[in-house]
Order: structure tokens, then sequence, then C-alpha cells
């Protein structure tokens, strides 16, 4: 079946330092890729997403580029603030399946001043 | 703004009893999803509804059952609670996964 693969957490990591969360999938046919965001006591955000093969996904100064090849979709930023702590989280969409979204386990990243 | 709120933030049940987590929308979706999650398993789909009064089974049903009576409210229920469904529980609302709404969570201790 359909799944996703994070790497383990948590990470820590000072303010300004360079962020790579890897993801990486399994799925028949074309997925949609997504990049969730929970941020402490709330719920789920999304993030950025890519429908298609070599798509780059960008929002907040965060990227992540869909990789067929490597059947990767790897978050990264280059120059993280305090405000990044949170919990993330990488998804896809099968082609079959409506609206269901397979979830990775998460990544727990914290930012120190 | 789209709003999803789920009933309660904070739960504590004992062992046995029947638990509802209600989570009710706004915005007029069709789609709605029950999911729990449980640190290094991410989230898992429990229950899903395309409609009222229509539901189907996701990924771990077992030990729950919903309820659609009407289209903004969406209900998980645990049967008899046991210590194995202490849990993080997540609604989500939406037509299409890039308008995916989600509350902010119920957690739910079971003694």
């Amino acid at each position: 079946g359909d799944s996703v693969t994070q790497m383990e957490g948590p990470v820590t990591l000072s303010e300004e330092a360079f962020l790579t969360i890897n993801c990486t999938y399994t799925a028949t046919g074309y997925p949609s890729l997504f990049w969730y965001v929970q941020y402490p006591g709330e719920g789920l955000q999304l993030l950025l997403k890519a429908t298609k093969a070599d798509d780059k996904g960008s929002n907040k100064g965060f990227e992540a580029t869909y990789r067929k090849e490597t059947t990767s979709f790897h978050l990264e930023k280059g120059s993280v603030q305090v405000s990044d702590s949170a919990v993330y989280f990488c998804a896809l969409r099968a082609i079959q399946g409506a609206q269901k979204l397979v979830f990775g386990q998460g990544t727990r990243l914290t930012i120190n001043p | 703004d789209v709003k999803v709120t789920q009933s309660s933030r904070y739960l504590v049940k004992r062992t046995g009893e029947k638990v509802f987590l209600e989570c009710v929308q706004d915005m007029d979706h069709e789609n709605m999803f029950w999911y729990r999650q449980d640190p290094g398993l991410g989230l898992r789909l429990i229950y899903f509804s395309y409609d009222v009064k229509m539901k189907e089974k996701g990924d771990i049903p077992e030990g729950y059952s919903v309820s659609r009576e009407k289209k903004e409210r969406f209900s998980l229920i645990l049967e008899s609670a046991s210590t194995n469904q202490t849990s993080m529980y997540l609604c989500r609302s939406g037509g299409s996964v890039t308008e995916a709404f989600f509350g902010q969570g119920t957690r739910l201790t079971v003694v």
C-alpha cells in the first residue's frame, strides 16, 4: 500500500541554521505530495504542495521538490527562526481514493535562539 | 475564516465508557474525516464521510463508529473506551486536499 517515511525526530537547531527534513514515499501511480505543519496547540495547516514530478512547492521560506526518480519530497529552509518550531508532516494523496491522505510519522522541530 | 471546531480540547474517560467526540464545520463541506495522532505513527485515518448519513472505514476503524446526521457535524464514537485508545484525535473538513482544514484536536486519556 501507499506509505510515507520521514526522518526520525526530534530535530533541534539553532536560529538561522539550514533545515532539511527528509521524506520518501511509496505509491502506485503518480501521487500528489504535501507538507503540513502543526504549531503547538493547533491543528494541521497546509505548508506547501506539489502535484507532479519536478514541481517545487514553496511557502514561508520553505521549499520542497517532487523527485520521482528518488521518490522523495524533502523539506528545506535556508535560515530557520524560533517561530518555525513545530511538528512537520509529509503526506501524499494517491490517485485512487477520493481525498484520502497518507501521512508520515511527523518530525518535531525545535529552534533555539 | 473556515472553522473546524472540536467540542473538547482535553477529555479523561474511564475504561468501558462510551465516548463521543464532536466536530463541527461552518463551510458546508461535504467531506469530513477523523484521524488519530500518535507519536512515531503520524496521523492514521479512522473513518470518513462524503455526505450526510454516509460513512466509510479508514485504515484503523476497529473500536470506533461514526455518525453524520447533519452536514456540518461529524461525530466519532468509542463504543467502549480502552486504554489503547488514549490519543490525540483530529477532525478534518474540506472539499479537496488543498482546502483541508483541521480542528485543534482532542486529547483523550482513557484510565
